[in-house]
């Protein structure tokens, strides 16, 4: 079945980066934009960047710029969502999920939680 | 930036209940309007798009309406799996933005 399956629980100290990735099953991964959208611990959605999966072209929230990295990797299907200089403030979920080009998440990850933490 | 603004903030109801949840935008998206539904520990899922049409597999007691800047998602008669946090986005113009959130407990 279509299915994004993110990879597992980060933690890191603050100042570091992390690298998120979100391997996608089930359908042509090229033919749809992947978005990051995160949660931080008992708050809302907060949407941080998208990639055309099939020519590699980026945007991100503003919030974000300089920050955010997303790229992928075509022959595995998959996408990365890298994140630098860390504060306690990036502790949050971070959800990979699927638009086709209109921007309608229809697919999510199951998230990954990233802590950062001295 | 659009802001999109959510009433009620939370709320409890009982099975058969219909609910109403409301949606308002800073400026004008037409019907570029989505729902989803995130119950706890769990990632969204996507119930509603373009203010009105459903998601595939999504019962029929979840209907959406409205354009512009006004919007509301009903469920016709609550049901014990309705349970969890309801958020609107709007997919009109970047940075695409949600709402923050309506909270439904079931009684």
């Amino acid at each position: 079945q279509v299915q994004l399956v993110q990879s597992g629980t980060e933690v890191r100290k603050p100042g570091a980066s992390v690298k998120v990735s979100c391997k996608a099953s089930g359908y042509t991964f090229t033919n749809y934009d992947i978005n990051w959208v995160r949660q931080a611990p008992g708050q809302g959605l907060e949407w941080m960047g998208w990639m055309n999966s099939n020519s590699g072209t980026t945007g991100y929230a503003q919030t974000f710029q300089g920050r955010v990295s997303i790229t992928r990797n075509t022959s595995t299907s998959t996408a990365y969502m890298e994140l630098s200089t860390l504060t306690s403030d990036d502790t949050a979920v971070y959800y990979c999920a699927r638009a086709a080009g209109n921007d309608i998440f229809d697919i999510w990850g199951q998230g990954t939680m990233v802590v950062v933490s001295s | 930036d659009i802001q999109m603004t959510q009433s009620p903030s939370s709320l409890s109801a009982s099975v058969g209940d219909r609910v109403i949840i409301t949606c308002r935008a800073s400026q004008s998206i037409g019907s570029s309007l989505n729902w989803y539904q995130q119950r706890p520990g769990k990632a969204p899922k996507l119930l509603m798009y373009g203010a009105f049409s459903l998601q595939r597999g999504v019962p029929s007691r979840f209907s959406g309406s409205g354009s512009g800047t006004d919007f509301t998602l009903t469920v016709r008669s609550l049901q014990p799996e309705d349970f969890g946090t309801f958020y609107c986005q709007q997919s009109y113009s970047p940075p695409w933005t949600f709402g923050q959130g309506t909270k439904v407990e079931i009684k």
